[in-house]
C-alpha cells in the first residue's frame, strides 16, 4: 500500500512552459486535493474532487486545472507557467464519511521553480 | 467561514523542555480540529484530531492537545522535547460542509541541545 505518490519530486520550469503533476491514491479514497504550500502561508488549497468527474476550486486556483477521470488519479495542470506558481505542491485524499473528521493521507511533495 | 490562528511563526525551546504551540479557531459550528506535522522535506502526518468524543486528545509521538471552547483554543503540547520533534506544525479546522480544511500559517520548532 503505497498511499499518495506524487511525480516528479523536483521539476524547473521557464516561463510559459506547461507541466503536469501527476497524482495517485491506491487507498480508493473517494476525496482527492492539491495544495501549494509557500514559506510563512501554510497550505492554500488549489482544487478538490469528491470522486471521479467532479472537481471544484479551491482558494487560489488561477493558473491551474485538474481532472479526474478515475478514482486513483488527479493531475494538476499548469498550462503557461509563471514565477508566481514556484511553490511547493501538495496532494492529499480522504475516505469521506459525511462528516468533517475524516483524515486527510499527503503525499510527498513536487518542489516546482519556475523561473 | 472557518478559520485557525496559529500565534508564532517560530517557537524554540529546549531539549527536555515543555512544548506548547499554540492554536485558536473560528467556527460558526462545532469543529473538528487537527494537528499535523511535516517533517523536512516530506508531506504532512497526522499527529491528532479533535472529533467532539474527547476534550483532551492524545495523539502519535508523545503529543496531545485539549480542547478549549470558551477559549475558541486547540493548543498543542508535548512535556518533554526531543530533538526528533523539529519540525513545522500546522493546525487546521474543516470546513461547515465537511469537504475541506482550513489551515493555519504553521508554527516552526526548533529544538535546541
Amino acid at each position: 500500500n503505497a498511499g499518495v505518490t506524487q511525480t516528479p519530486k523536483f521539476r524547473i520550469l521557464k516561463i510559459g512552459q506547461s507541466m503536469t503533476l501527476q497524482c495517485t491514491q491506491d487507498m480508493n479514497h473517494n476525496y482527492m486535493y492539491w495544495y501549494r504550500q509557500d514559506p510563512g502561508m501554510g497550505l492554500k488549497l488549489i482544487y478538490y474532487s469528491v470522486g471521479a468527474g467532479i472537481t471544484d476550486k479551491g482558494e487560489v486556483p488561477n493558473g491551474y486545472n485538474v481532472s479526474r477521470s478515475t478514482t486513483e488519479d488527479f493531475p494538476l495542470r499548469l498550462e503557461l507557467a509563471a514565477p508566481s506558481q514556484t511553490s511547493v505542491y501538495f496532494c492529499a485524499s480522504r475516505l469521506s464519511s459525511g462528516s468533517g473528521a475524516d483524515t486527510q493521507y499527503f503525499g510527498p511533495g513536487t518542489r516546482l521553480t519556475v523561473l | 467561514a472557518q478559520s485557525v490562528t496559529q500565534l508564532g511563526s517560530h517557537v524554540s525551546v529546549s531539549e527536555g523542555a515543555l512544548v506548547l504551540l499554540r492554536c485558536n479557531y473560528s467556527s460558526s459550528v462545532p469543529p473538528y480540529l487537527f494537528w499535523y506535522v511535516q517533517y523536512p522535506n516530506q508531506g504532512l502526518q497526522l499527529l491528532l484530531k479533535y472529533t467532539s468524543a474527547a476534550t483532551l486528545v492524545k495523539g502519535i509521538n508523545g503529543f496531545e492537545a485539549e480542547f478549549k471552547k470558551s477559549e475558541t483554543s486547540f493548543h498543542l503540547t508535548k512535556p518533554s522535547a526531543h530533538m526528533s520533534d523539529a519540525a513545522e506544525y500546522f493546525c487546521a479546522v474543516s470546513d461547515r460542509r465537511a469537504q475541506k480544511l482550513v489551515f493555519g500559517q504553521g508554527t516552526r520548532l526548533t529544538i535546541n541541545p
